[in-house]
């Protein structure tokens, strides 16, 4: 069975603050994980994807096979990065998204 | 505001009443998908398809139903047999094969029970 999660329902950071939001993963084959993200009134949307490697709005993710985790780092919070996040895995037998319980993060002025 | 359009926006069920949610979507995507998200339990696969005439059972299936008659729309039905349907409902799709892409969403519909 493929499972996410995501250990933080609720976190709070000071504006200028690292953020760290947590996500550990249980695959047994080859996954693919992303970070999704919905803003206040907007429909949930893709931040990143760990092939990319890439940095999204300050954001980065690192897949660590080891620990089996993709936490998602910013070194400096904006106000606007406040948000509900989700860590999600893809899996490569099919079609399937499963999803994280999300952390809501705000981000105090 | 094109690419997967949910509706309506808001729903009411009354005890034994089946209820329909409609995903449509222009983009030309293979595979649809129902998730059901509730406060502090992040999203739950009811159903998805890859194909059209074609769908598989997610997590959550029981006492919902679907069709893909269409590749443009997976309705999504909430029967009687569902005890505790009130939630948001998300649909979303995706190009099936490709590896890692995205999934696109809409915009949700809130079910409640009167």
């Amino acid at each position: 069975a493929q499972r996410v999660t995501q250990p933080e329902k609720l976190l709070s950071v000071f504006k200028g603050a690292p953020v760290e939001l947590k996500c550990n993963y249980s695959y047994s084959g080859s996954p693919e994980l992303f970070w999704y993200v919905q803003y206040s009134r907007q429909r949930l949307q893709l931040l990143l994807r760990h092939i990319s490697r890439e940095s999204i709005k300050g954001f980065t993710a690192d897949l660590n096979k080891g620990e089996t985790s993709f936490h998602l780092k910013k070194p400096f919070a904006q106000e606007e990065d406040s948000a509900m996040y989700y860590c999600a895995l893809r899996s490569d037998t099919g079609n399937q998204f499963y999803f994280g319980t999300g952390t809501s993060l705000t981000v105090i002025p | 505001d094109g690419g997967i359009t949910q509706s309506p926006k808001y729903l009411f069920r009354k005890e034994g009443q089946n209820v329909t949610l409609s995903c449509e979507q222009n983009l030309n995507h293979d595979a649809m998908y129902w998730y059901r998200q509730d406060p502090g339990q992040g999203l739950r696969l009811i159903y998805y398809s890859q194909i059209v005439n074609d769908f598989q059972k997610g997590d959550i299936a029981e006492g919902y139903s679907v069709s893909r008659e269409k590749k443009e729309s997976f309705p999504l039905t909430v029967t009687s047999a569902q005890k505790n349907p009130t939630a948001f409902y998300l649909c979303a799709s995706s190009i099936f094969v490709r590896k890692n892409e995205k999934l696109f969403f809409g915009s949700g519909t809130q079910l409640s029970v009167l």
